[in-house]
């Protein structure tokens, strides 16, 4: 079974520009979420869909960022326009439940540089 | 508020000594721990976890984490390092209110030396 992909797994951008991040899911998790990583700090909440709707987005840090999940399957996360402090590592979970008790199973992440 | 501490940036260990990751947690309700570990250029992988009952949890590759609720900690350990086991680390909880989100730690960057 495949586990959750990520791509790209790193992305170098000018500051100003717009850049798209898409995660795959394993094959039947309807839940999926959004990680971000900065500067080597903690892993911090973004946001969580449940199949095709937001549940939680409170993580998302401005408008610059929208993240969609047509169809329940595959999850992109576009940053436009892209500054500085967006620079980190960006990961994406899975899961078939959103249990307290429950596991998540992570992609290997994007990298993302702004310059 | 939900909120974990790893306060070592880094840990050294010789190969065949036990080591030990530290992870305190802050959590309303109940804690569900998590310990994840990240080897290079790989993703987040899941090693073990805590939900109830006996206070030692075993996981993979031969690690194990004890909670202490007294404490509040869950710390990782394992009795003999294998230098495969040199990796980022994290400690993550999710609490039994709002627990759609991990809250995790800053990483533990574990080196185990020959």
């Amino acid at each position: 079974e495949a586990g959750v992909t990520q791509f790209p797994s790193h992305s170098v951008i000018e500051k100003g520009q717009t850049v798209t991040l898409r995660c795959d899911p394993i094959s039947g998790h309807d839940n999926l979420y959004w990680y971000r990583r900065v500067m080597g700090k903690e892993i911090k909440f973004l946001l969580h869909f449940v199949k095709e709707s937001k549940q939680d987005e409170s993580g998302m840090p401005n408008n610059r960022f929208l993240a969609e999940r047509t169809g329940g399957t595959y999850s992109t996360l576009k940053v436009q326009p892209a500054e500085l402090e967006d620079s980190g590592v960006y990961f994406c979970a899975s899961s078939q439940d959103d249990r307290e008790n429950t596991e998540a199973f992570f992609g290997q992440g994007t990298r993302l540089t702004v310059v | 508020a939900q909120s974990v501490a790893q306060p070592e940036d880094q840990v050294n260990v010789a190969e065949g000594n036990p080591l030990t990751v530290k992870c305190t947690y802050s959590v309303s309700g109940n804690p569900y721990l998590f310990w994840y570990v990240q080897y290079p250029n790989r993703g987040l992988q899941f090693l073990l976890k805590y939900i109830t009952g006996d206070n030692l949890v075993k996981g993979s590759y031969g690690f194990e984490a004890e909670f202490n609720k007294s404490q509040t900690s869950f710390h990782l350990k394992k009795p003999s390092a294998l230098v495969s086991d040199s990796a980022l680390y994290f400690c993550a909880v999710r609490g039994s209110y709002n627990f759609n989100k991990f809250y995790f730690g800053s990483g533990t960057k574990l080196n185990v030396k020959p």
